[in-house]
């Protein structure tokens, strides 16, 4: 089992913003980091740090955190953003681990 | 540009053995973290192994005795060699470099993935 614990499925109306979260112990020493992935293609980094967007990630993507908690906020989501979400941080043993993904459907 | 191309899945019988290549291009693979991360099918991400610049290796417990990491400093690419496989461990293999401050870690870029099927 993951040590971040993620909701398994988030909606959202076209438009709207929704908050996708992910808990875990390690998130109160590590930033997490987030990743879009579409069917059929590899993971793409769209948050990481304490709120960094790679380039040609677009600025309704925004990250935060509390406490063991990490947030990725998509404000005004748009059809494109219908994918599956994964964070990503540190284990107790100081490896990585990903939390056990988010589907986020766009109504 | 910055890229990794994996190489190298394929069928394999239980007990088989497969290596995987990540041919990396716009960086080098010897100065940087290199992990390796499998999705089995229809389920999420699971860290499998990771080296970092100074050699050091690591695995996830579900390889641990199995899997190799290694790289070819002169090639410039990562490996995984597989060993002793089994049914679960039929996934997509991506390569992925890690980079950041110890604090804040992320995987940038990925690779496309290389497909990995063990079965009989």
């Amino acid at each position: 089992s993951s040590e971040l614990t993620q909701d398994p499925a988030v909606s959202v109306a076209l438009g709207q913003t929704v908050r996708i979260t992910c808990q875990g112990d390690s998130l109160r020493s590590y930033y997490a980091s987030w990743y879009q992935q579409k069917p059929g293609q590899a993971p793409v980094l769209v948050i990481y740090g304490k709120n960094n967007r790679p380039s040609g990630i677009p600025d309704r993507f925004s990250g935060s955190s509390s406490g063991n908690t990490a947030s990725l906020t998509i404000t005004g989501a748009q059809a494109e953003d219908e994918a599956d979400y994964y964070c990503n941080s540190r284990d107790s043993s100081g490896n990585p681990v990903f939390g056990g993904g988010t589907k986020l459907t766009v109504l | 540009e910055v890229q990794l191309v994996e190489t190298g899945g394929g069928l394999i019988q239980p007990g088989g053995s497969l290596r995987l290549s990540c041919a990396a291009s716009g960086f080098t693979v010897s100065s940087n973290y290199m992990s390796w991360v499998r999705q089995a099918p229809g389920k999420g991400l699971e860290w499998v192994s990771v080296i970092y610049s100074g050699g050091s290796t690591y695995y996830a417990d579900s390889v641990k005795g199995r899997f190799t990491i290694s790289r070819d400093n002169s090639k410039n690419t990562l490996y995984l060699q597989m060993n002793s496989l089994r049914a679960e461990d039929t996934a997509v293999y991506y390569c992925a470099r890690e980079v950041g401050d110890g604090i804040a870690n992320w995987f940038d870029p990925w690779g496309q993935g290389t497909l990995v099927t063990v079965s009989s």
